[in-house]
């Protein structure tokens, strides 16, 4: 069975820094990409990056581009979101799905991440 | 704004067949895949490529394209379909992913 666990969520204030985790298990880690889809309150889904198997690609929607990094460390089967500069529009809940560099298949359940003051 | 574009609602008879739609300029270069979010829950794919559907998923869903525009068709509705869609592609530069801004699907 393929599980997929966010972690590291909760409250920041704005130009606050947070760091997700997302661990996977039941599936072949290394050899998958890994994106990760946020979803503002009430609001549809955002895609906003992904990182190839090895992590030594990694693209990011203009958004988030320069504030947001990933790191993945496959010995833990875990892929690492880093947001740093949070502003008020990245109030959302952020997703880890993996697959492959154009679509992906395997969700965790998300992780909320809330900035204000 | 997305390059994507879906109808925000869409209703259907139980039994009976929909079409939800997903139009923009890219999918004439690339296939869309879809996603059903329930109320709660994280999304699951139902479509991917030309049309190809992941282990588990009901056979009356089914995708297809044509021009700009991608298709989900749910052959045969069920309560259980009541749900959003989302596509998702790339973008017309072909590197980065984008999504449509959702259908919600009622099942009458």
């Amino acid at each position: 069975e393929v599980r997929v666990v966010e972690s590291g969520g909760g409250l920041i204030q704005p130009g606050g820094s947070l760091r997700l985790s997302c661990e996977a298990s039941g599936l072949i880690f290394r050899s998958l990409w890994v994106h990760w889809v946020r979803q503002a309150p009430g609001k549809g889904l955002m895609w906003v990056s992904r990182t190839n198997s090895d992590g030594s690609d990694t693209t990011f929607t203009d958004s988030v581009k320069g504030r947001f990094t990933t790191s993945r460390d496959n010995t833990k089967n875990t892929v690492y979101l880093q947001l740093n500069d949070l502003k008020a529009e990245d109030t959302a809940v952020y997703y880890c799905t993996i697959g492959w560099k154009y679509y992906f298949e395997y969700w965790g359940q998300g992780a909320l991440v809330t900035v204000s003051s | 704004s997305s390059q994507l574009t879906q109808d925000p609602a869409v209703s259907v008879a139980l039994g009976q067949t929909v079409r939800i739609t997903c139009q923009g300029d890219s999918l004439r270069n690339y296939y869309a895949c879809w996603y059903q979010q329930k109320p709660g829950q994280a999304p699951v794919l139902v479509i991917y490529g030309e049309n190809n559907r992941p282990s588990g998923i009901p056979d009356r869903f089914s995708g297809s394209r044509s021009g700009n525009t991608a298709s989900l068709t749910i052959t045969g509705a069920q309560a259980e379909d009541d749900a959003d869609y989302y596509c998702n592609s790339r973008d017309t530069s072909g590197d980065y992913l984008v999504f449509g801004g959702g259908t919600k699907l009622t099942v009458l």
